[in-house]
């Protein structure tokens, strides 16, 4: 079946830091691909996406690119900032059977 | 609009008590799941419906039951409860709304203890 294996967390960054959160998957077909951001306290909530293989999603700074040959999704931000600090969820839509897996989530802690 | 609503956001029950957790939403999505969310174990999809009167199991439906009789609520029925169901649970939308296709919304999540 589907499964999403994200790198184990918890990470901890210096405001203005480099951020990459590794995202590998496994499907049947052609998923899209997402990645979820949860605040304390709150649900999850869509932070970018993309559909096919080489799109590049992005939003508030951060990146991630569909490579279909290494069956990833990485999470990237140039420059991370204090309110970045949250969980995020690596996840794939299977088009086919119509149901989203998710990875297990990275916790981010940015320090000033 | 309010996307998708949870209800109730705590509840404390007892071993073998039952209890409905609500779902609603207002964006006219096909798509409605539920997840619960443990500890180092990420979201794990319990049922899902893909339209009113169709419904199917995810990875770990033992102990619920679900059913959509319209396209808007999606309740999840714990039948008797037991501590390992203590969790946070999260209702999921999806469908061509206003976060785009294939996007899930979620709600804010309800948090359920079972003693």
């Amino acid at each position: 079946g589907d499964s999403v294996t994200q790198m184990e967390g918890p990470v901890t960054l210096s405001e203005e830091a480099f951020l990459t959160i590794n995202c590998t998957y496994t499907a049947t077909g052609y998923p899209s691909l997402f990645w979820y951001v949860q605040y304390p306290g709150e649900g999850l909530q869509l932070l970018l996406k993309a559909t096919k293989a080489d799109d590049k999603g992005s939003n508030k700074g951060f990146e991630a690119t569909y490579r279909k040959e290494t069956t990833s999704f990485h999470l990237e931000k140039g420059s991370v900032q204090v309110s970045d600090s949250a969980v995020y969820f690596c996840a794939l839509l299977n088009t086919n059977a119509g149901k989203s897996t998710f990875g297990d989530g990275t916790t981010l802690t940015v320090k000033p | 609009n309010a996307g998708v609503t949870q209800t109730p956001k705590f509840q404390v029950l007892k071993t073998g008590q039952s209890m409905t957790l609500q779902c609603a939403q207002d964006m006219n999505h096909e798509y409605m799941s539920w997840y619960r969310q443990d500890p180092g174990m990420g979201l794990r999809l319990i049922h899902y419906s893909v339209g009113a009167g169709i419904t199917d199991q995810g990875e770990v439906p033992n102990g619920y039951n679900v059913s959509r009789s319209t396209t808007e609520d999606f309740p999840l029925r714990l039948l008797s409860a037991a501590p390992s169901q203590t969790s946070v649970y999260f209702c999921a939308s999806g469908g061509t709304g206003r976060s785009g296709a294939n996007v899930l919304t979620f709600g804010a999540g309800s948090r359920l203890t079972v003693l």
